[in-house]
């Protein structure tokens, strides 16, 4: 069974400061590790997907990397700003029967102040 | 033009009553699914369907039933609403029956008072 694990719970960053999440996966035998960001009375969007065959994606400022050997994929945010602030989830698919589904992290609630 | 859209967002009903959730999505995908994230903000799947067919069902209550009327559309119906239903419902889509990037949509607010 996949477990998600996503350290710290919340994160408060001055702005310009680069930051990196964490995220940890017990199965390493994985489809794809996607990062999301879910802002408060909002749904989730999709920031970043990497493939399991892919060591890392950039999109803009975000930068994430995949190590499946160690179980860890991170979020590189450059040059932070207060429109950053959201919480950042991440997941990862898991069989289940025909089909995947995700099972997600707990998030990290990132702040950055102005 | 949004691509996963759901109706209601906000949903308060007394514990007893039945309510439904509407989803669809204007992606062409073929997999949707139902999510619920509690007040943890934990979320997990409940259900879901590819090109119409159930293809996810986790351990959900019964009251719960899922319903797609075409591989566009994926609505939820819960039955006699008990306090510990509320939560934000969150419905989504993707291609490949999740293999590639999972599109979600605003979320419902359910209060059951």
């Amino acid at each position: 069974k996949q477990e998600v694990t996503q350290i710290p719970a919340a994160l408060s960053v001055p702005e310009g400061e680069n930051l990196v999440l964490n995220c940890s996966f017990t199965d390493s035998a994985i489809y794809n590790l996607q990062w999301f960001r879910q802002d408060p009375g909002k749904g989730l969007t999709s920031l970043l997907l990497i493939q399991s065959s892919q060591r890392e994606q950039t999109s803009g400022r975000l930068n994430a990397s995949l190590d499946k050997s160690s179980g860890r994929s991170t979020l590189y945010i450059a040059a932070s700003q207060p429109g950053d602030s959201a919480t950042y989830l991440c997941a990862s698919p898991i069989s289940s029967g025909s089909a995947r589904q995700l099972t997600f992290g707990s998030g990290t609630q990132l702040t950055v102040l102005p | 033009d949004t691509a996963v859209s759901q109706t209601p967002k906000y949903l308060v009903t007394q514990m007893g009553n039945d309510k439904s959730i509407k989803c669809e999505q204007n992606l062409g995908h073929d997999t949707m699914y139902w999510y619920k994230q509690d007040s943890k903000k934990f979320l997990k799947i409940m259900f879901s369907y590819n090109n119409k067919e159930l293809i996810i069902n986790e351990t959900v209550p019964n009251r719960f039933s899922p319903k797609s009327p075409d591989k566009a559309h994926l609505n939820l119906h819960i039955n006699s609403l008990e306090l510990g239903d509320s939560a934000v419902y969150f419905c989504a889509s993707s291609q490949d029956r999740g293999l590639n990037t999972i599109y979600f949509g605003e979320g419902s607010w359910l209060t059951v008072v």
